[in-house]
């Protein structure tokens, strides 16, 4: 149980481009969502936490405009990267929780190149 | 941000070995979990770990809740080339943190056959 799906898996686009990336609940209600990045070798670093019909939550430094998410449902939210530059290129992850105190569940990530 | 200090950093390891690793936090956490990463992949959790002094296995694996709360430990018996890939400890705090992890920096474990 506790899978959560993420797509597109890869993605390469031109400067400029807007991405959206998906992450899905695929067997439970996840009341919360969050988004991550990742670069080579380091850790998570949360960029935002979602609740579902409620705006996000942004940690410092994160800009809401370049990066929109929505969370429309218990099972779906999604990130937009907007106007991406090469400097947004990045491994980013999602993960899900159910009710309080659960654990979370990641997805297997999207690996974002701009060119 | 806050992030938990994990260590060690790296492991390389001859198959057939346990390994040990440990996390420490200044802070308290209420939930301690493990999880491994794979190049390419999202982290994949391992153990939970919910009371103060809990000792749980999975498998091979054995993760204990520091009874400080304030600490974290994770075994791997008689490890194989498939344990390779990066491990994560996460603690989950309580109160209105609306379940935001925080993370340590992780551990490359290598394997040799």
């Amino acid at each position: 149980g506790a899978v959560v799906s993420q797509h597109p898996s890869r993605v390469i686009c031109k400067s400029g481009t807007s991405v959206k990336i998906e992450c899905r609940s695929l067997d439970f209600q996840a009341t919360t969502m969050f988004w991550y990045r990742q670069f080579p070798k380091q850790s998570l670093m949360l960029m935002a936490t979602s609740n579902e019909g409620s705006k996000a939550t942004y940690e410092q430094g994160v800009e809401k405009d370049k990066f929109l998410i929505n969370h429309a449902s218990l099972t779906l939210s999604t990130l937009t990267v907007t106007s991406a530059h090469p400097e947004d290129s990045s491994f980013y992850i999602c993960s899900a929780r159910g009710a309080r105190g659960q654990p979370q569940h990641f997805g297997d990530g999207t690996r974002l190149s701009i060119l | 941000g806050q992030q938990l200090n994990q260590s060690p950093q790296s492991m390389f390891i001859q198959e057939g070995e346990d390994v040990s690793m440990n996390c420490t936090s200044s802070s308290i956490f209420n939930t301690w979990l493990w999880y491994k990463q794979d190049p390419g992949e999202g982290p994949v959790l391992l153990i939970a770990l919910y009371k103060a002094g809990e000792l749980t296995s999975n498998g091979r694996l054995t993760a204990q809740f520091g009874i400080t709360r304030k600490d974290s430990f994770l075994n791997i018996s008689a490890s194989i080339p498939s344990d390779v890939g990066i491990y994560f400890c996460a603690g989950l705090a309580g109160g209105t943190s609306y379940g935001k992890l925080t993370f340590g920096q992780g551990t490359i474990l290598t394997v040799h056959p």
